[in-house]
Order: structure tokens, then sequence, then C-alpha cells
């Protein structure tokens, strides 16, 4: 079975400073990771995914996340936050032999200016 | 650019009645999902559905559950007799390619169901 922690429920940054997201997951089996993001009144939209290949992997609004088999994460980073980020973030994971996602918990991040 | 659609946005109803929930997914897609968010709780899997029939399911979804694709462009979720503990954010999913590593499942923007 599979399952993902989101270690920070709420992320407050200021506008223009860096931020990262953690996302620890735990598999017995090898799995695709990704991270939605929800803005207001949408749908989960994908933001990013790391199916193989390069462990770095980048989305086309700045955030880019690492894959790191050893410690089991898949933390999210953009070095410099806009207003327009506010948003709810979520991590989630699925093996190769199913369609179902397992989601983390969710890390709202507010943005400041 | 194509996007899942759900109906209605907001549901409120009794305990004891039954409710669907609709989605359509994008038009060339062939998998489909339902997943569902408690208040403050984790996005839960509830259920796959692929050449008109269930592919997998969690252990939420029991009997009171159902899903159908009447047409070829709906995808419902029922519940039968609806609990207090039924309220959530419901969403839809759909994939063009299901367990495949490359695919995307692509949500809809969610139907609150309260039950009172």
């Amino acid at each position: 079975a599979q399952s993902v922690t989101q270690l920070d429920s709420q992320v407050p940054v200021f506008e223009e400073a860096p931020v990262e997201l953690r996302c620890n997951y735990s598999s017995s089996v090898s799995v695709y990771l990704f991270w939605y993001v929800q803005y207001p009144n949408q749908g989960l939209q994908l933001l990013l995914k790391y199916l193989s290949g390069s462990t770095l992997v980048e989305s086309i609004n700045g955030f880019e996340a690492e894959f790191n088999k050893s410690q089991t994460s898949f933390h999210l980073r953009k070095p410099s936050v806009h207003i327009s980020d506010t948003a709810e973030y979520f991590c989630a994971v699925r093996s190769s032999n199913t369609g179902k996602l397992i989601f983390g918990q969710g890390t709202t991040l507010q943005v400041k200016p | 650019e194509p996007e899942v659609t759900q109906t209605p946005s907001h549901q409120v109803t009794q305990m004891g009645q039954e409710v669907i929930l609709r989605c359509v997914p994008i038009s060339n897609h062939l998998y489909f999902y339902w997943y569902r968010q408690i208040l403050g709780q984790k996005v839960e899997f509830l259920v796959s559905f692929y050449n008109n029939e269930i592919s997998e399911k969690s252990e939420i979804f029991d009997d009171q559950f159902s899903v159908e694709r009447p047409d070829g462009s709906n995808f419902t979720l029922k519940i039968r007799s609806t609990k207090l503990e039924d309220s959530a954010m419901y969403f839809c999913a759909s994939s063009a390619l299901g367990a495949s590593g490359t695919d995307t499942q692509y949500f809809g923007p969610g139907t609150r169901l309260t039950v009172l």
C-alpha cells in the first residue's frame, strides 16, 4: 500500500520569496509522483509529474520538484513566488499497475504582498 | 482546452435521500474516476471505471454507491441513501490511457454534497 504525507498544512510566504512544499511518500513498489494545484473554486490541475528518467521535473510556471528515492521525497520548490501562486497544492502517488491516485492532505500556499 | 465538468456545483440533501452527481469527462477519454474529500481530510479514491464496468474500487465504495455511464458523454455517481458522513466534495476525473505510466488524470471542479 502507498501513502503520502505533506508535512505542512499551511505555508505563508511573501511575494518574490522562495518556497518549498514538502512531500514524503511510502511504498513497497515503484511509484509515479504528481503535484496537483487547486485554485479557489476550481478543480485539481496537474502541475508536474515524475514518471522516470531525470529526477528533476519542471512546470511551465516556474515550479520544480525533485524525486529523491533514498529519502522517499518529492518536494516542490519555486525560487520566487507570485500572488497568483496562492492555492492548495496536493502531492499524489500512483503505482504502475493501477490508475488510483493516493493523495496527501494538501498544503495551502499563501503568498502575501 | 477540453475540461471535465461537473453538476451541480453544490447539492444539499436530507439524510436517507438518493443523490446523483453528474460529470462530463473529456470527450476522447476512456477511463473515469470518482474521488471525494471530506472537509479537512485527504482526497480519497472511490472508484475507477472503464469499458462500462468498474475496474477498481476502494473500501469506501460500498453498496450504497454506484456508477454509470448512461450515454456517450455523462458519468454519474449515485448514492442511494445518503448519510451525514457522505458530506464531502466529490471530484470526477478522466484519463485517456488508464494505468499507463504516462497518463494524466484531469479533474473537474467538484460537487460539494451537504447531507442534513
